[in-house]
């Protein structure tokens, strides 16, 4: 089992480009969570996931992001119109079930640098 | 102010001393509490869940405890290794949040000297 699996690790891209982030849960986890680490912030919740189905994009921002899990792939983080602001570790978590309270795992997240 | 706050932000300690980490939260009521260790360049990996009612939980040299009156939560570390060397991070579950919205603290640097 290979664990949650992030791609890229480290992902640059200049003002105004579009930066994709993928998260392929751990086998048989259809739970995806995302979340945002600025530079000596905690985490924060982004959105949840479940296949096909967007839960939770209640700590998203309304523009330039979205998400989603399609049926088959990766979940994917879409950041569109990058701006410095956004330079931010990205991680994503899975679970079997929905929650923190069934095998809660993160991967090792992206590192998105804007120039 | 955060509702998840932890001291010291870092700590340096020579290998086979013990050290204890310090988290207060104001997120209340909650459902679970737990500390996190973050390598460098890695996720987060759980260490121990708490409830509200439980005062102690270890995971082999780790022990957290909880003191829900004062809003204290603790993770001592016994005979510290190299490996230790980490962030240590507090994360809180409020009840009104569901079972997903947790609240991180922006965690305690832990290095541990040869």
């Amino acid at each position: 089992n290979a664990g949650v699996m992030q791609n890229p690790r480290h992902l640059v891209r200049r003002r105004g480009q579009e930066a994709r982030l993928r998260c392929s849960p751990m086998k048989g986890h259809s739970h995806v969570y995302w979340y945002r680490q600025l530079p000596e912030e905690g985490l924060k919740f982004m959105v949840y996931l479940q296949k096909e189905n967007i839960i939770d994009e209640s700590g998203m921002p309304k523009e330039r992001f979205s998400a989603e899990f399609p049926k088959e792939g990766p979940s994917i983080l879409r950041i569109q119109q990058v701006v410095r602001g956004d330079s931010a570790a990205y991680f994503c978590a899975s679970s079997p079930k929905e929650g923190g309270n069934y095998g809660y795992t993160f991967g090792s997240g992206t590192r998105l640098t804007v120039v | 102010k955060n509702q998840v706050e932890q001291s010291p932000q870092s700590l340096i300690i020579l290998e086979g001393k013990n050290c204890t980490l310090q988290c207060n939260y104001t997120v209340s009521p909650f459902s679970n509490l737990r500390w996190y260790k973050q390598d460098t360049g890695r996720g987060p990996v759980s260490l121990t869940i708490m409830t509200f009612s439980e005062n102690t939980k270890s995971n082999g040299r780790y022990t957290a405890t909880l003191d829900a009156d004062t809003k204290q939560s603790s993770l001592h570390i016994t005979a510290s290794q190299l490996s230790d060397s980490a962030s240590y991070i507090c994360v809180v579950l409020p009840i009104t949040s569901g079972t997903y919205k947790y609240i991180f603290g922006t965690g305690t640097r832990l290095k541990v000297l040869a």
